[in-house]
């Protein structure tokens, strides 16, 4: 299983674009990059996966380094209920589960 | 609400005594998962199901656990004498299919506390 690196924490003013980061070096060419998200007292929610290319949906952009080792979460505008812990979680092709890492806990400020 | 259901939402037990889990996934989805996730941690993989067969199990699985599916729909959790380590929140996700590119959807969760 690839191994992950993100910030422990990060802050952000609502309204104002959000950059999360996330080092997988060790990805196998195979392993799709997904992000999912935990609100306070839920479980984790999907929030977007990526392959090679850039990903764009209703909730987040997805930027792929061209060498497939890091990943950005990108939010555009933070708003008060994007305050959650966020994962960055290389998958295998042949693997159902999903290996969560500590993740980036991101704060909103009004 | 995602269309997982988790029952119950809390669980309170005594060290030494069995409890049981159920999580209802998305009705069509033939995948289903059980994690753990204790305070400050991320979620930890248990188990999982595709359809009624169970495909793989962590080693954190350790023989008091138990899961099953029935006929590929609902699933239990059985924890047997629980210990005060067991407290944590057991988390169940459903999917549509294998591939590794296919969300899956989490439950509220049971959290359960041992005394």
């Amino acid at each position: 299983d690839a191994k992950t690196t993100q910030p422990n924490s990060m802050e952000s003013n609502e309204e104002e674009p959000v950059h999360l980061p996330c080092n997988h070096s060790t990805i196998s060419g195979t392993d799709y990059i997904h992000w999912y998200r935990q609100l306070p007292s839920q479980g984790p929610e999907y929030v977007i996966h990526g392959l090679t290319s850039n990903v764009n949906n209703r909730m987040a952009s997805l930027a792929i380094a061209e060498d497939r080792k890091s990943s950005t979460l990108i939010l555009h505008r933070a708003t008060l209920r994007d305050a959650a812990v966020y994962y960055c979680i290389p998958r295998g092709s042949n693997t159902g589960k999903l290996i969560f890492g500590q993740g980036t806990t991101l704060q909103v400020k009004p | 609400d995602t269309g997982v259901s988790q029952d119950p939402r809390h669980k309170i037990t005594k060290r030494g005594q069995n409890v049981t889990f159920r999580c209802d996934p998305i009705s069509e989805h033939n995948r289903l998962y059980w994690y753990r996730q204790t305070l400050g941690q991320g979620p930890e993989f248990l188990t999982y199901f595709q359809n009624e067969a169970q495909l793989e199990k962590s080693r954190l699985l350790s023989d008091r656990f138990s899961a099953e599916r029935p006929k590929g729909s609902f699933s239990t959790l059985e924890i047997q004498r629980t210990e005060q380590g067991d407290s944590a929140m057991y988390l169940c996700a459903s999917s549509r299919m294998w591939r590794s590119y296919n969300e899956q959807f989490f439950g509220p969760g049971t959290r359960l506390t041992v005394l």
